[in-house]
């Protein structure tokens, strides 16, 4: 199927530790890849996207890379802030408007 | 430029009754999808629908729910004969054409809605 897995967690950091989350796509098709982010009692928010094998999504710090070779598009920040504590989903599509999430991973960063 | 409005925020019905949650997607978008989050669950696709046409149903329940987008106001997420198992977050995104490979919409804040 089009599935996403991604690393369950809570993840609880303290400000200014490196953030990876991982997540992992089923190799069906050629994906485009997604990061959404939801702040607690809001909908998500787009925060980076990839459409092919390479490419590299970045913003506001995050950055995660189109993997074929390991089918994963793994969610990176160098120095996380208290600002950043959200949940974080990784989702796939195929079709193009049909979005595949993963089951969201929660982090929380401490002062 | 408001974003994707639904409304209620929150909605809270017994067993049995009928639960409506609008959705006014993005001005100058025609096109809006609606999806599921059940608890300690992702977002499931539910049904994507243009103004006045459903163009695919297929992550909907057979039963008891329906979409509509007409050709004024809002789309209309509608469950009937709601069951605890309904109680979930429901959210709504648009987007201005059908997105393309890569393309990603908006999404409104949701419609969390508690059957009792």
């Amino acid at each position: 199927g089009n599935s996403v897995t991604q690393m369950e967690g809570p993840v609880t950091l303290s400000e200014e530790a490196f953030l990876t989350i991982n997540c992992t796509y089923t190799a069906t098709g050629y994906p485009s890849l997604f990061w959404y982010v939801q702040y607690p009692g809001e909908g998500l928010q787009l925060l980076l996207k990839a459409t092919k094998a390479d490419d590299k999504g970045s913003n506001k710090g995050f950055e995660a890379t189109y993997r074929k070779e390991t089918t994963s598009f793994h969610l990176e920040k160098g120095s996380v802030q208290v600002s950043d504590s959200a949940v974080y989903f990784c989702a796939r599509t195929n079709s193009g408007y049909a979005l595949n999430f993963g089951k969201g991973t929660s982090l929380l960063v401490t002062p | 430029n408001a974003g994707v409005m639904q409304n209620p925020r929150h909605l809270v019905r017994r067993r049995g009754q009928e639960a409506r949650l609008r959705c006014s997607p993005m001005k100058g978008h025609s096109h809006v999808y609606w999806y599921r989050q059940l608890p300690e669950e992702g977002l499931k696709f539910m049904v994507y629908l243009q103004k006045e046409n459903i163009i695919d149903e297929s992550g909907m329940p057979k039963e008891r729910f329906s979409a509509e987008f007409p050709k004024e106001g809002p789309s209309i997420l509608r469950i009937q004969q709601v069951v605890r198992g309904d109680s979930a977050a429901y959210f709504c995104a648009s987007s201005p054409t059908e997105p393309g490979q890569g393309f990603a919409y908006t999404f409104g804040s949701g419609t969390r809605l508690t059957v009792v």
